[in-house]
């Protein structure tokens, strides 16, 4: 069965590197998402992503956010400077032409 | 105030027992997805609604979506140790598959 996957599981940075989290979302899916669950937190949205751009983006999703689809198959989160409040459990999502809205399993972002 | 309730906020449940979640919106709702999370890990979907009154199944898990389209809720039937875990409600309200998810339901299945 199809499945979004993302990479790494975990990521342990210093405050003030750049991370760029990887997605790989299910093939024949045209929207992409990032959402991001802080610990004990309820899971909210980032930014959203068609036709190889940004449909929407949260308050969050400041100048220090970017996302890409660099090939047919990767669709990446990059953060510029990790700040200690970055750290959460960031999940991709796509959602097909029946409009289910898939989860990818998480990376875990620890900045310390 | 919260776009989307859930309630309860945990539940513990005999094994063979049958439990309801419900997710109410405070505005119509275009979507509700309903996910099931173990702690620190991903969201498995269950199900979505998009019209009022729909009604969809899947083993023994049920979701209900009301006319108005503003409350939704989730039974189990028959509750196992599988069905343990956070239960969250998605609601798309406006129309963008951008969701807004609810706090939670922990479910606990007591032998």
């Amino acid at each position: 069965e199809p499945e979004v996957t993302q990479t790494p599981s975990h990521q342990v940075t210093q405050m003030g590197q750049e991370v760029i989290l990887r997605c790989v979302p299910i093939s024949n899916h045209l929207y992409f998402y990032w959402y991001r669950q802080i610990l004990g937190q309820k899971v909210e949205f980032l930014v959203s992503f068609y036709n190889n751009e940004i449909s929407e983006k949260s308050e969050i999703f400041d100048d220090q956010f970017s996302v890409e689809r660099p090939d047919g198959s990767n669709f990446t989160l990059k953060i510029r400077s990790t700040k200690l409040e970055d750290s959460a459990m960031y999940f991709c999502a796509s959602t097909g032409s029946y409009n289910e809205q898939f989860f990818g399993p998480g990376t875990r972002l620890t900045v310390l | 105030s919260q776009e989307l309730e859930q309630s309860p906020q945990s539940l513990i449940v005999q094994e063979g027992k049958n439990l309801t979640i419900n997710c109410t919106s405070s505005k119509t709702l275009y979507g509700l997805y309903w996910y099931k999370q173990k702690y620190g890990e991903g969201l498995i979907f269950l199900m979505m609604l998009q019209k009022g009154g729909e009604e969809k199944s899947h083993e023994k898990i049920t979701a209900k979506l009301d006319e108005k389209k503003q409350q939704s809720s989730l039974h189990i039937t028959a509750s196992q140790p599988s069905h343990a875990g956070i239960y969250l409600c998605g609601a798309d309200i406006s129309n963008d598959y951008k969701l807004s998810f609810g706090a939670g339901t922990t479910v606990t299945v007591r032998a």
